[in-house]
Formats: C-alpha cells, sequence, structure tokens
C-alpha cells in the first residue's frame, strides 16, 4: 500500500532534548516535505527537499533540521525544542517534483507538546 | 507576497444543505490549485485540483472553478452529508514546485 509513515504519532518532551521525527516513503518520491499545523495558521512549510541530498527552508525553518540521505526517509529534528514548536507536524510527498499538478500524499501527523 | 485566504470557520450545516467555502488567492503567474480534505486524526488527502483558468476540478459531489479574473477557487457541494464533516484546505502551487501554499483551513461540521 502507497504511504507516507511518521513516527511517533505523539511525543512529550521537555524543553532543549534533542529529537528526531521520522519520515518514510515507499512510492520512490523525489519531492519530500514538513509543515506544522497550527491554529488559525492552516500548514507552513518548514523545509521540503526535491530529490536525495537537495533540501531548502520553507517558511518557518528556524529551530529545525533535515536531511535526505536516502530518496525514502527525511527526517525533521529539533535540536533543541522550545514550548512554541509544540505543534502537530505533518511529512508529505509527491512524485515529479518539478511538476505544479502532481499532488502530495500526507503522513497521519505527529502532535508534539514541548513543555 | 503570495497567498491564500479561506472563508473563517467553523461553518455548521444540516445535512442535505448547500456548502460554499470561499477561497482567493493572490500570486503571481499561473499556479495549479488544489483543495486538500482533512478527516478527523488523519492527514491531508486531495479533494480536487484544476491546472488552468476555467478548469473545474471535482470530486464525491464536490467541485471548485478555476477562475482567474477572480483570483478564486471556491468549493461547493450541493447536498452535504454527515460523513463531509472535516477541515478543508485550499492550496496552490507554482510550476517550480517547491513551495506549496496552504489556506489556514475550514472546519466544516454537518449536523444529521
Amino acid at each position: 500500500e502507497a504511504q507516507v509513515t511518521q513516527n511517533p504519532r505523539y511525543l512529550i518532551t521537555v524543553t532543549g532534548k534533542k529529537l528526531t521525527v521520522t519520515c518514510s516513503q515507499n512510492m520512490n518520491h523525489e519531492y519530500m516535505s514538513w509543515y506544522r499545523q497550527d491554529p488559525g495558521l492552516g500548514l507552513r512549510q518548514i523545509y521540503y527537499s526535491m530529490n536525495v541530498e537537495v533540501t531548502d527552508k520553507g517558511d518557518v525553518p528556524e529551530g529545525y533540521k533535515v536531511s535526505r540521505k536516502e530518496k525514502r526517509n527525511f527526517p525533521l529534528i529539533l535540536e533543541s525544542p522550545s514550548p512554541n514548536q509544540t505543534s502537530l507536524y505533518f511529512c508529505a510527498s509527491s512524485s515529479q517534483g518539478v511538476s505544479p499538478n502532481e499532488k502530495l500524499f500526507f503522513g497521519s501527523g505527529t502532535q508534539l507538546s514541548v513543555l | 507576497g503570495d497567498s491564500v485566504t479561506q472563508m473563517e470557520g467553523p461553518v455548521t450545516l444540516s445535512e442535505e444543505a448547500f456548502l460554499t467555502i470561499n477561497c482567493t488567492y493572490t500570486a503571481t503567474g499561473y499556479p495549479s490549485l488544489f483543495w486538500y480534505v482533512q478527516y478527523p486524526g488523519e492527514g491531508l488527502q486531495l479533494l480536487l485540483k484544476a491546472t488552468k483558468a476555467d478548469d473545474k476540478g471535482s470530486n464525491k459531489g464536490f467541485e471548485a472553478t478555476y477562475r482567474k479574473e477572480t483570483t478564486s477557487f471556491h468549493l461547493e457541494k450541493g447536498s452535504v452529508q454527515v460523513s463531509d464533516s472535516a477541515v478543508y484546505f485550499c492550496a496552490l502551487r507554482w510550476s517550480s514546485a517547491s513551495k506549496i501554499i496552504f489556506g489556514s483551513g475550514t472546519r466544516l461540521s454537518i449536523r444529521p
């Protein structure tokens, strides 16, 4: 089954404790992206990747890191989480990253709480 | 800058009512336009799309027409069901495809 898998679904942590949210897709997609969803703000793009070893900042990259060493994986890293990073996070992927018509496939989300 | 503006929610309707969720955009050029739907506890999934002016996207009884003159992509459904209760996001994407902009989302609740 074609899918984007995020882990964990729920995560509670404390300020400053490094964490990683994993994202994996089994569709051989070139394009992958991370979003955060906050009430009243919709989805905001954090980072995206057009292909392996190619990553770029979205609208809200501060406090986050990503890597794309393999095509299927795109982990989101918070080196020193802060309470303002409490949010619902989504990973997404699509094929043919240069085409505007390709739909995004989303993971089920990770609810992160930073205390 | 480029942006997507959706009508604020929540929107509450009775079953079989007519639905309109407004979406307008500001963008240079001619992006592709999308409606995504998010059911409770799930990620977003594509509902419909339109890639050029006057195109109509449709799926599951929902429709939206790409109106270049009014820079709008309003979502409509003639008769809503309880199962349509969800959050709906309007989005646009350019030919460079690196950036996708989402609206703030509209929560829809349908009463039996």
